[in-house]
């Protein structure tokens, strides 16, 4: 079964720290991996999106990293602010072209 | 603004009830994506409709049931609703390419459903 397994499902971390979001899945083929922000109530924001031909992408003080080969990818979030406290989903594109997600991290930043 | 817009924001039913949930796609975009949400839970793949013909279906009921229409909206249709069909329900557009097997989703802001 194609899964994807995020940990931890809350972070809390003061204000200007670096941090980093794991994101685990079970399944190396995949076509893409994407990670999210929802904030509460809210729907999904896409943040990055990584092609299974990519390492990694950046956007601003965002960086997502992917190692296929380990089933692992990771939204490394620099100089944190509290603007950046939401939930974060990550999601892959397996074989059956449909989005398979995780349960998220909430993260709080700390003011 | 992901450009994809969905319809009405909140929604409350009764358990017997039939819903209609609705969403407009980006402009172009020819691949329509529906999940369910449950509260702190990721979001389920519901069903996928590509060019107006159901493209796979996640692990649901045929209550659950969608149409996608030429001007790129799409409508979820729910018969017979329960408790557990509580939830948000999104709906996410793409232009899915399949020369290069791969896409970006754009999704819409969601529909808040609560059946008591």
């Amino acid at each position: 079964k194609q899964e994807v397994t995020q940990i931890p499902a809350a972070l809390s971390v003061p204000e200007g720290e670096n941090l980093v979001l794991n994101c685990s899945f079970t399944d190396s083929a995949i076509y893409n991996l994407q990670w999210f922000r929802q904030d509460p109530g809210k729907g999904l924001t896409s943040l990055l999106l990584i092609q299974s031909s990519q390492r990694e992408q950046t956007s601003g003080r965002l960086n997502a990293s992917l190692d296929k080969s380990s089933g692992r990818s990771t939204l490394y979030i620099a100089a944190s602010q509290p603007g950046d406290s939401a939930t974060y989903l990550c999601a892959v594109v397996f074989g059956n072209e449909k989005l398979t997600f995780g349960t998220g991290t909430r993260l709080t930043i700390i003011p | 603004e992901t450009g994809v817009t969905q319809s009405p924001t909140h929604l409350i039913k009764t358990r017997g009830q039939q819903v209609t949930l609705r969403c407009s796609s980006q402009s172009g975009h020819n691949t329509v994506s529906w999940y369910q949400q449950a509260l702190g839970q990721g979001p389920q793949f519901i069903f996928q409709y590509y060019r107006e013909e159901e493209n796979g279906r996640g692990n649901f009921p045929p209550r659950f049931s969608g149409l996608q229409f030429p001007n790129y909206s799409s409508e979820l249709n729910v018969n017979a609703l329960e408790l557990d069909d509580s939830a948000l329900y999104l709906c996410a557009s793409s232009l899915w390419r399949r020369t290069s097997g791969s896409y970006e989703q754009y999704f819409g802001p969601g529909t808040r459903l609560t059946v008591t």
